[in-house]
């Protein structure tokens, strides 16, 4: 979507290897927000950001770590990939006075 | 917490025909918003519209219209005239209105919609 770009759009990766996903935005929202989509489970918060090195961690935070060093970009690192964390990984942004969020266009992360 | 749940894995319309897409959810909060995205196979992520828990009087999006009912914690999709580019995963989300941080969105598990012409 306009104001919001997520890079790479496909990767394949080794199990073991560290990974960085990155999330930029030119809307200077305040909030964003990684994702992961599997079937069956909809979109799981994994970390989210309200501020420039202020993140918290979602419901599935696990092996997964962020840092958001300024406005515009928001990482998110595999740390060590598994298997399981083959996905589909969505970066949101969105503001306190907004009702919805701008969705990226995701990643399709595939660990072999 | 909060959760979503969308009961129908797929569901199935004919072309210009309407279609009904459930979900419920769980909460304690009074203040809150809800809403329906629809993703279609280039992954986009597009809202389709949107609902807040204070106002009564149900959203209407043109051809997409809800029924909400918060006694019930029930929150349906209606999708009228449906036409081929209607086709896609939809998800039910929702938000608390208020959050010190965050604001986070939680999702339901999606329904694939299909479109027969």
């Amino acid at each position: 979507d306009a104001g919001i770009t997520q890079s790479p759009r496909h990767k394949v990766t080794e199990t073991g290897t560290p990974v960085t996903l990155r999330c930029h935005q030119t809307e200077n929202h305040r909030y964003m927000y990684w994702y992961r989509q599997d079937p069956g489970h909809g979109l799981r918060l994994i970390h989210y950001s309200y501020g420039v090195k202020d993140t918290d961690k979602g419901e599935v935070s696990d092996g997964y770590s962020v840092s958001r060093s300024k406005t515009e970009d928001f990482l998110l690192t595999l740390e060590s990939a598994t298997s399981s964390q083959t996905s589909v990984y969505f970066c949101a942004i969105g503001q306190a006075s907004n009702y919805g969020y701008t969705f990226g266009s995701g990643t399709r992360l595939t660990v072999v | 917490a909060q959760t979503v749940t969308q009961s129908q894995p797929e569901m199935s319309v004919q072309e210009a025909e309407t279609v009904t897409l459930s979900c419920t959810y769980d909460t304690s909060e009074s203040d809150y918003y809800l809403f329906w995205y629809k993703q279609p196979p280039s992954r986009q992520m597009i809202l389709v519209i949107r609902q807040e828990a204070y106002k009564q009087q149900n959203a209407t999006e043109n051809r997409f219209s809800v029924n909400f009912q918060k006694a019930a914690k029930s929150f349906s999709l209606k999708i009228s005239d449906s036409q081929l580019g209607d086709a896609a995963m939809y998800f039910c989300a929702y938000r608390n209105r208020f959050m010190e941080y965050g604001n986070k969105l939680v999702f339901g598990a999606g329904t694939i919609l299909r479109v027969k012409s």
